[in-house]
């Protein structure tokens, strides 16, 4: 059973564009949504994190929404340049005590020039 | 520097041998936690320990075995009996009650 849904699986835009990741949850019972981002050989690296109790955090120009009634949560990232091309993994954790962490399948990013 | 240190980055094993990966880490984190990255697979969990001498089977615990005995190490055995294990290890550790996850780099494993 997969928990966390991302979509899409490859994404690729020109420099300056917004590509946006989509991320689906089916257990009410997670309250910590990270977004996490993996260059080639290397191990993922927290992007930006939300809570349930917000609908949108901003951190330069990786934006965060939340739709708590849909299960849905997306990355933004406005102006994109080649070098965020990598690979961005959503994540959800059990809740509660439970804070192991679930992860989406990945979005392969690539900015062209 | 503060940080998750894997060990080593690359790994070759043959067939039928019982292979360790080192995980250290001196960010002080109580939770550390070992995950599998095949391509198109997302991150799976492996095992995961909460505190010293304690840890729990993940989604894909079948294969491989952990030790928990210092607060700083929780090292990975890939064991003959994990049928598929070239992949990418990932070992990750936390604050004990808080989800924020770091990451090491990574051992790639590969069976020859």
């Amino acid at each position: 059973q997969q928990q966390v849904k991302q979509s899409p699986q490859s994404l690729i835009v020109q420099k300056g564009g917004i590509p946006i990741i989509n991320c689906a949850y089916e257990n009410t019972a997670f309250d910590y949504f990270p977004w996490y981002q993996q260059f080639p050989g290397k191990g993922p690296a927290l992007l930006i994190a939300i809570r349930p109790d917000v609908s949108e955090k901003k951190e330069g120009r990786f934006t965060i929404s939340f739709n708590k009634s849909a299960k849905q949560f997306s990355l933004h990232i406005m102006d994109s340049q080649p070098g965020d091309s990598a690979t961005y993994f959503c994540a959800a954790n059990g809740g509660g005590s439970n804070y192991k962490l679930t992860f989406g399948k990945g979005t392969l990013l690539t900015v062209n020039p | 520097d503060g940080g998750i240190t894997q060990s080593p980055k690359y790994l070759f094993r043959k067939e039928g041998q019982n292979v360790t990966l080192s995980c250290e880490q001196n960010l002080n984190h109580d939770a550390m936690y070992w995950y599998r990255q095949d391509p198109g697979q997302g991150l799976r969990l492996i095992y995961y320990s909460q505190i010293v001498n304690d840890f729990q089977k993940g989604d894909i615990a079948e294969g491989y075995s952990v030790s928990r005995e210092k607060k700083e190490s929780f090292p990975l055995t890939v064991t003959s009996a994990q049928k598929n294990p070239t992949a990418f290890y990932l070992c990750a550790s936390s604050i004990a009650g808080r989800s924020e996850a770091f990451f090491g780099q990574g051992t790639r494993l590969t069976v020859v």
